[in-house]
């Protein structure tokens, strides 16, 4: 159980477009999901707070109108990285909290595999 | 603020050798330590935790005590196999509704033969 996917695993795509990625808790519901940055060699950035039905909650110096997100159920949210750079090319990660009590994960976090964006 | 520190890696070890990779943490009050593995292509996998001062968790024969006097949360195996060769994160999260985790820079471990 507790199983997070997201789509795509990888995209390639030119400068100036946009990408969207979803992710998705596949047996659980997630009122909470947690978008993350991983650089090469580098630890995690969180990037934003997404909770269902509402506006998501971004970090410091992360902009929200590059990086929309919109958690419009409590098992799908999505990043949209608007007019892509190169130097958006990265992994991102999602992870997302079960709404409901756990038994010995309460209020744990569980991650998507990634979705390595390269910008070309 | 809150922050995680731990070894820089790669650590790189013979099958069956001890392993022990640091993390120290920075925290007001009682923060809630967490290591998590990611293997090559996958995302982050959680390895064991601890929520309060003397925890020790442990998984998959790997352990971790918290030490609140020295803000310590080192993470150790006896004997490592090559299946182990990974990414270590250690990982605080702090009390309250956000649930944000703060993480260390990962440290590269990779087991030989």
């Amino acid at each position: 159980g507790a199983v997070v996917s997201q789509h795509p695993s990888w995209v390639i795509c030119k400068s100036g477009t946009s990408v969207k990625i979803e992710c998705r808790s596949l047996d659980f519901q997630a009122t909470t999901m947690f978008w993350y940055r991983q650089f090469p060699k580098q630890s995690l950035m969180l990037m934003a707070t997404s909770n269902e039905g509402s506006k998501a909650t971004y970090e410091q110096g992360v902009e929200k109108d590059k990086f929309l997100i919109n958690h419009a159920s409590l098992t799908l949210s999505t990043l949209t990285v608007t007019s892509a750079h190169p130097e958006d090319s990265s992994f991102y990660i999602c992870s997302a909290r079960a709404s409901e009590v756990r038994r010995d994960s309460y209020n744990e976090q569980f991650f998507g595999p990634g979705t390595r964006l390269t910008v070309l | 603020g809150n922050s995680v520190t731990q070894m820089e890696g790669p650590v790189t070890l013979s099958e069956e050798a001890f392993l022990t990779i640091n993390c120290t943490y920075t925290a007001t009050g009682y923060p809630s330590l967490f290591w998590y593995v990611q293997y090559p292509g996958e995302g982050l996998q959680l390895l064991l935790k601890a929520t309060k001062a003397d925890d020790k968790g442990s998984n998959k024969g790997f352990e971790a005590t918290y030490r609140k006097e020295t803000t310590s949360f080192h993470l150790e195996k006896g004997s490592v196999q090559v299946s182990d060769s990974a990414v270590y994160f250690c990982a605080l999260r702090h009390g309250g509704a956000t649930n944000k985790l703060i993480f260390g820079t990962g440290t590269l471990l990779a087991v030989q033969p």
